[in-house]
Order: structure tokens, then sequence, then C-alpha cells
């Protein structure tokens, strides 16, 4: 069966300082990843995804994220964070289904000023 | 045109209304979803129409009633709600096969049963 788990509900970080989200998921085949941001009030929109290609994948706004097979893991990252990107953020991972998605708990990013 | 729009933005109704959500794309899309999503947790997934038919039904009550009309609309019918039921209700779209682009999102419809 496949899993997510994102391992920090809440980060916080300074304007300019680096982003890092982490993700671990668990699959029984090769997965494709996403990572979804959610702004307050808003709906969800796709940052960047990761589908059996290259394994460091680049998304808008200037965050990446690497799979990692031996560790299982798709960390979000971004080398300096901006006030916009105040938001919840989600790691998706596919099912054995080909409709349903697994869906992370969600890391709220905060950005100090 | 790379959007998914739902209408109405916001929704206030009353336990013994009957009410509808609407979603409309036009990419081509012939997957179309209605999510459930309450304050503080990811989305839940709720219907999935493949070809405008029902595909996956995730033990809905039938208080939610979906329908899709043509390749481009989806339809979420409410009636007899319950307070509870107060969430944000996401419209997606994707390929037939979501596992290489994902989801396309809408902005949703903030249901508040009262």
């Amino acid at each position: 069966a496949q899993s997510v788990t994102q391992l920090d509900s809440h980060v916080s970080v300074s304007e300019g300082t680096p982003v890092l989200l982490r993700c671990n998921y668990s699959s029984s085949y090769s997965p494709s990843l996403f990572w979804y941001v959610q702004h307050p009030n808003k709906g969800l929109q796709l940052l960047l995804k990761y589908t059996s290609a290259a394994t460091l994948v680049k998304g808008i706004n200037g965050f990446e994220a690497e799979f990692k097979k031996s560790e299982t893991s798709f960390h979000l990252t971004k080398p300096s964070a901006h006030m916009s990107d105040a938001a919840e953020y989600f790691c998706v991972v596919t099912s054995d289904s080909n409709y349903q998605l697994i869906w992370g708990a969600g890391t709220k990013l905060i950005i100090k000023p | 045109d790379t959007e998914v729009t739902q209408t109405p933005k916001h929704l206030v109704m009353g336990m013994t209304n009957k009410k509808s959500l609407k979603c409309e794309q036009h990419m081509g899309h012939r997957a179309m979803y209605w999510y459930k999503q309450k304050a503080k947790k990811p989305p839940e997934l709720m219907f999935v129409y493949s070809y405008e038919k029902l595909s996956i039904n995730e033990s809905v009550p039938s208080r939610f009633s979906p329908e899709c009309p043509n390749s481009s609309l989806l339809n979420l019918h409410l009636h007899a709600l319950q307070p509870e039921d107060s969430a944000l209700y996401l419209c997606a779209s994707s390929q037939q096969d979501p596992k290489r682009d994902g989801y396309t999102f809408g902005s949703g419809t903030r249901l508040t049963v009262v």
C-alpha cells in the first residue's frame, strides 16, 4: 500500500533564508509524486511533479524537489523564502488506482519578516 | 484555457435547502473530481467521473448527488445537508492518467450549512 508522511506540521523561516519541507513516502511500485500549494482560502496549485524522469525536479516560484528512492524521500526546497510563500504545502503520491492520489497531512509554511 | 472554474465561490444554505455547485473546464480533460476539504486537513476524494460516467463514489452520503452533463461540466447537487458538511468543496480535472500530470484544481466553493 502507498502512504505519504510530511514530517513537519509547521515550518517557520525568515524571509530570504532557505526553505526545506520534508516528505517521505511508501510505495510498492515506482510512484509519481507531486507537491501542491494552497494559499489561505484558495484552491490547490501544482508546484512540481516527479514522474520517473529526472530525479531533480524544478517547479514554479523557484521551488525544487529531489526524488531519492534509497531514502524514499521527496523533500521540497527553495533557496530564499519570500513572504508570498506563506501557505499550506501538500506532498502527494499516486496509488494503485488510476484516479486516486494519497495526500500528506500538509505542512504550514510561515515566513517571518 | 488552463483553468477549472467553480461557482459560486461562497454559499450559505439552510439544512432544508437544495442547492448546486458547478464546475467547468475546457482543457479536454476526461476525468473530473469532487473533493471535500475541512480546515487544516488535506482534501478528501468524494466522486470521480471518467468519460462522463461515475467511476468512484467514496461512500458519500446520498445528500450529495453528483452529475456530469457533458465532458466539460460537473455539478454537485446538495439537499438536506448537515452543519458538519460545511467545508471547502474543490473540483478538479485531469487527463485520463493523472499519474503523469496530476490534477488541475478549481479555487473551490466555501459552503456553510446553517
